[in-house]
């Protein structure tokens, strides 16, 4: 079975620019999240979505993140304009169902924004 | 907030020896998680225990939760150099995670 893939692995940015990252989950799963996780630290829940709702976005910072998941599977997280404070490794996981239930991660996207 | 804390921060011991490393929470949870992270990649599950369990084994790893004081524990018995990673205790919500802020453990060869 494919695990969680997310692309690309590593991206250097200006500030002010924009950025997206890309992100696909195990097949069938019907939860994805996005995590931010800046070094020494643990992950950060930007955004959860179930099937292609939002369940829990309170945390994403939604004058510069957007994220959008299409037809259920695929999702695309966008920072624009990036700041300096964003450099983190952006993790994308999934899970099988709603309720307590183990995620699955990708191996990240570690940002740079210079 | 609710985010767990894990203790201690950082923990070096030697191959064979055990390691424990203990994580808190604030509020009542439906279940718990704990995750691995190898340096410079994703998480790795390695056990969910829920708020009704006390105890739980996986391989050299054992989970306890003691919900009246908010914590939990996890114990890997005789360590090897390939444990040396980071554990992150996720507490769970409803249908949402929170990360600690983990554990880094080195064992030492």
């Amino acid at each position: 079975e494919a695990g969680v893939a997310q692309s690309p692995r590593y991206k250097i940015i200006e500030k002010r620019q924009s950025v997206a990252f890309w992100c696909n989950p195990i097949s069938g799963h019907a939860t994805l999240y996005w995590y931010q996780q800046i070094l020494g630290q643990g992950p950060k829940l930007l955004i959860q979505f179930q099937n292609n709702g939002v369940v829990d976005d309170s945390q994403l910072p939604k004058d510069r993140f957007s994220a959008e998941r299409l037809k259920g599977v695929d999702s695309t997280l966008k920072i624009q304009p990036a700041k300096l404070e964003d450099s983190a490794v952006y993790l994308c996981a999934s899970s099988l169902g709603q309720g307590p239930d183990t995620q699955y991660f990708g191996p990240g996207t570690r940002l740079t924004v210079l | 907030s609710q985010q767990g804390e894990e203790d201690p921060q950082a923990l070096s011991i030697q191959e064979g020896e055990n390691a424990t490393m203990n994580c808190s929470y604030k509020t009542s949870i439906n279940n718990l998680q704990w995750y691995r992270q190898n340096s410079g990649r994703g998480l790795v599950h390695l056990i969910l225990i829920r708020s009704n369990e006390r105890e739980k084994h996986s391989g050299r790893l054992r989970v306890t939760l003691d919900t009246s004081k908010k914590s939990s524990s996890l114990l890997i018995t005789a360590s090897r150099a390939a444990d040396t990673a980071s554990y992150f205790c996720a507490t769970g919500y409803g249908r949402k995670y929170i990360f600690g802020t983990g554990t880094r453990l080195k064992v030492l060869a």
